[in-house]
């Protein structure tokens, strides 16, 4: 089955930086690339996506790219604010197989 | 438009007895999934359900746990003769029906304590 890897575990920067995010990925049938943001005792939120099509995707402080060839995604996010901290899960699945695999999360800590 | 709603939020059960947690999933959304989250770590797919229909049950362990999705009302998780390791947050996430892999948005989830 898929296996997700997610590096780093935690990640502290501060306040105005740029946050890195890094996930692999197992099984090359994958073509479905969710981010979600977990804040404490909080629902996983959906921040971004991306689909094996593209290369990479944009929304505001926050870029997802995907490099199809070496299995890894990864997750920008600049102007890094304090409200940013939470922790991350980048997941995987592919058509046929709705079940999403998650990594096992990233704590970022962005400090004032 | 109301989100994926879950209920109980907490609930509390002694060693021995049965949790039932409920999803009801966004409007229009026909395809439901359960997660767990043991604390500090990462969500765990349980399984994944339709209309009357079990679709992928490949994560759900073999014993003591079922889930249904009936054609009226939430779809159910039920955990029978609870046991501790069974704490943990479960949450449901719903999905619409395009054909292609479609996002999954995720309800507040039931805290289960088994004392």
């Amino acid at each position: 089955g898929e296996n997700v890897e997610q590096h780093p575990s935690t990640l502290s920067v501060q306040e105005g930086d740029s946050a890195v995010i890094k996930c692999t990925y197992s099984d090359s049938a994958s073509n479905y690339f969710p981010w979600y943001k977990q804040e404490l005792g909080k629902r996983p939120q959906l921040i971004i996506d991306i689909r094996s099509n593209v290369g990479e995707k944009k929304d505001q402080r926050i870029a997802v790219t995907l490099n199809k060839t070496a299995k890894h995604f990864s997750l920008h996010i600049t102007e890094t604010q304090p409200e940013d901290s939470a922790v991350y899960f980048c997941a995987a699945s592919r058509t046929g197989r709705r079940a999403l695999t998650f990594g096992s999360g990233t704590r970022l800590q962005v400090q004032p | 438009n109301a989100g994926v709603m879950q209920n109980p939020r907490h609930l509390v059960r002694r060693r021995g007895q049965e949790a039932r947690l409920r999803c009801s999933p966004m409007k229009g959304h026909s395809h439901v999934y359960w997660y767990r989250q043991l604390p500090e770590e990462g969500l765990k797919f349980m399984v994944y359900l339709q209309k009357e229909n079990i679709i992928d049950e490949s994560g759900m362990p073999k014993e003591r746990f079922s889930a249904e999705f009936p054609k009226e009302g939430p779809s159910i998780l039920r955990i029978q003769q609870v046991v501790r390791g069974d704490s943990a947050a479960y949450f449901c996430a719903s999905s619409q029906d395009t054909g292609i892999t479609d996002t999954q948005y995720f309800g507040p989830g039931t805290r289960l304590t088994v004392l």
